[in-house]
């Protein structure tokens, strides 16, 4: 799978849009952008995935460059709750195999 | 629909005693995967395993640990002769057969501390 980049922590006002970036140069034709968050000490949560086309959810929406060299996950109004790890991963569909998690992004929603 | 569960959500073991970790997937699917998460740290894959078949154990330590999947029953997650380092928590998912989006379902993690 290919690598991601992603900013250490990043802060967000309660009520505004958070988002996240990610870097993913490397990615192939064939490899699908995930989104994950791991809010304290939870299990991890699945978010969104993408191929090209930017997709939305009632989570959230994923806004991916055209030359998919890079991808932005939107949360449209953070809130408290929405505080956690996002991690971005680069994988490819219908195969089942592990995932592998980066370092991710702590995001803080601030009151 | 139930999601994944695993139990005990919390383990204390001493240092030598074995620790064993349930993990039943969602209702119809016959994947799981384990997890590791040490503290400060991120998630680590550990195992795959479909119904009496373990797929990819690249992640497994080489002694001391060891995962099945039988035919009826939970995933189970063993380690034996626990030490200090274990302390961990574990994360099973799961997934379906079919899985054309890839996704997996993660259940809430057993935590584990050896004293």
């Amino acid at each position: 799978d290919a690598k991601t980049t992603q900013p250490t922590s990043m802060d967000c006002a309660e009520g505004r849009a958070a988002n996240l970036p990610c870097n993913h140069s490397t990615i192939s034709g064939n490899e699908y952008v995930y989104w994950y968050r791991q809010i304290h000490s939870q299990g991890p949560q699945y978010i969104i995935h993408g191929l090209k086309n930017n997709e939305t959810n009632e989570m959230a929406s994923l806004i991916i460059t055209e030359d998919r060299k890079s991808s932005t996950l939107i949360l449209p109004h953070a809130t408290l709750r929405d505080t956690a790890v996002y991690y971005c991963i680069v994988r490819v569909v219908n195969r089942d195999d592990k995932i592998i998690f980066g370092k991710g992004t702590r995001l803080h929603i601030l009151p | 629909n139930a999601g994944v569960m695993q139990n005990p959500r919390h383990l204390v073991r001493r240092r030598g005693q074995e620790a064993r970790l349930r993990c039943s997937p969602m209702k119809g699917h016959s994947h799981v995967y384990w997890y590791r998460q040490l503290p400060e740290e991120g998630l680590k894959f550990m195992v795959y395993l479909q119904k009496e078949n373990i797929i990819d154990e690249s992640g497994m330590p080489k002694e001391r640990f060891s995962a099945e999947f039988p035919k009826e029953g939970p995933s189970i997650l063993r380690i034996q002769q626990v030490v200090r380092g274990d302390s961990a928590a574990y994360f099973c998912a799961s997934s379906p057969a079919r899985n054309s989006y890839n996704e997996q379902f993660f259940g809430p993690g057993t935590r584990l501390t050896v004293l």
